[in-house]
């Protein structure tokens, strides 16, 4: 596509129940990221996709989350038995190749986010 | 340790006004990347530069204009005539050198008033 999308761009769930949140990066870009945007805080990174690499998910903050990458492409991260401190914009982007290469200089390609909100 | 401080949290000006907004980071690399993204209300982030470490040239593109100073560690961004489209949170980012893992700060949010 034309750009990375994401969907649902807002989930509102109840404490306890799982959630799954997905993102669509740019065809034929390799590496993907999730991060997450509390609300006055900065992005915290989540967990980076490189080709058919073993992800790092040294930014996933409890065993509670968990993302998959199918095929290369479509991405779909999860959180289960949702808490109220997980409300957060998710953010997906993709780039075409990882870091160290010319691809850096152009920055990563980010979706619009999935707003979820726990109540 | 890295670390990106944006320690403006919220600006307001009046349109046409010049404005910079401050991004101070902290890193032990020698070699790492500075980046600036924009996040209008839409929420998508809109990347807009990268510098390298080993490239001080301030860079101007329209409107918009960069100071990076190694001495200070500060990666400054200036708006020219500020316009209401302008309006947005700005978002610094720090990147080492092999890394992948953006350091973003805590951005600032611009208002730019008619």
């Amino acid at each position: 596509g034309a750009g990375v999308s994401q969907s649902p761009s807002n989930k509102v769930t109840e404490k306890g129940k799982d959630v799954e949140l997905r993102c669509d990066p740019i065809s034929g870009h390799t590496a993907l990221y999730w991060y997450r945007q509390s609300l006055g805080q900065g992005l915290e990174f989540l967990i980076y996709f490189q080709g058919n690499s073993a992800p790092d998910k040294s930014g996933l903050p409890s065993d509670r989350f968990s993302a998959e990458r199918t095929g290369g492409s479509v991405s779909t991260l999860t959180i289960q038995r949702t808490q109220q401190e997980d409300s957060a914009v998710y953010l997906c982007a993709s780039s075409l190749w990882g870091p160290g290469t010319g691809e850096l200089s152009y920055g990563y390609t980010f979706g619009s986010g999935t707003r979820l909100t726990v109540v | 340790a890295q670390k990106v401080t944006q320690a403006q949290t919220e600006i307001s000006v009046v349109e046409k006004e010049d404005v910079t907004l401050d991004c101070v980071y902290e890193t032990r690399d020698t070699t790492y990347y500075l980046f600036w993204y924009k996040q209008p209300p839409s929420g998508e982030l809109v990347f807009l530069i990268r510098r390298n470490s080993f490239d001080e040239q301030n860079e101007i593109s329209g409107r918009y204009s960069w100071n990076f100073q190694k001495s200070t560690s500060s990666f400054n961004f200036t708006i020219t005539a500020s316009q209401v489209v302008d309006s947005a949170v700005y978002f610094c980012a720090l990147a080492g050198s092999g890394t992948y893992k953006y350091i973003f700060g805590t951005g600032t949010r611009l208002k730019v008033l008619a």
